[in-house]
């Protein structure tokens, strides 16, 4: 079946603009996940994203990002008044519940991210 | 929170060759721990996964081993071929407390010499 996609795939964009990223979850997930991969660095955790819970925005760096998710589906990353360190590549990933203590995660093919 | 390191952060072997990634992590928490493969422009992919009442998982020509006491896990390919070539992370959670939130190493790129 389809797996998890997102868009735009690439976005180059001026410091100090607002950018929003989309992310198509695999139909019947309910966990959302958005990490940020970072230059030669690992995934960061950024927000999660369960059912009708209360999201979890623990990872988020700062109030310019917020995300969302309507209808339990498809989600929405903004970052506000962009600045340069916020280049990167913005992965989303959905998972089922957590079935037997296992927790796979399917991710996205990413959106990079560029701030001139 | 918990910390994940992974070494080596590059690895080049010979195609037949054996190839080891190690990652160590914090929190002894953590119980669940899979291995993704990332290619190059795609989003990094589930190749095996283990449990904390498990010591050792094998799935063909990769394995992966876990020691608790030590907090530290690895993953060993064996008998590479060039399409083993990509970046390998390793990945530690606590389920289901943080419900899923996934603590990654920094990668290792595997590059596999015909």
């Amino acid at each position: 079946g389809a797996g998890v996609s997102q868009s735009p795939s690439n976005k180059v964009t001026e410091k100090g603009k607002d950018v929003e990223l989309r992310c198509d979850p695999i139909s019947g997930h309910t966990a959302l996940y958005w990490y940020r991969q970072s230059l030669g660095q690992g995934l960061e955790f950024l927000i999660y994203f369960q059912g009708n819970s209360a999201p979890d925005k623990s990872g988020l760096p700062s109030d310019r990002f917020s995300a969302e998710r309507t209808g339990g589906s498809v989600s929405t990353l903004t970052i506000q008044r962009t600045q340069q360190e916020d280049s990167a590549v913005y992965l989303c990933a959905s998972s089922l519940a957590f079935a037997g203590g296992y927790n796979e995660q399917f991710f996205g093919p990413g959106t990079r991210l560029t701030v001139l | 929170g918990e910390n994940v390191e992974q070494h080596p952060s590059t690895l080049s072997v010979q195609e037949g060759d054996s190839a080891v990634i190690k990652c160590t992590y914090s929190d002894s928490a953590s119980n669940y721990f899979p291995w993704y493969k990332q290619e190059l422009g795609k989003g990094p992919q589930l190749i095996i996964d283990i449990r904390s009442n498990v010591g050792e998982k094998k799935d063909q020509r990769i394995a992966v081993t876990l020691n608790k006491t030590a907090k530290h896990f690895s993953l060993h390919i064996t008998e590479t071929q060039p399409e083993d070539s990509a970046v390998y992370f390793c990945a530690a959670s606590i389920l289901p407390s943080t419900l899923g939130r996934l603590y990654f190493g920094r990668g290792t790129q595997l590059t596999v010499w015909p």
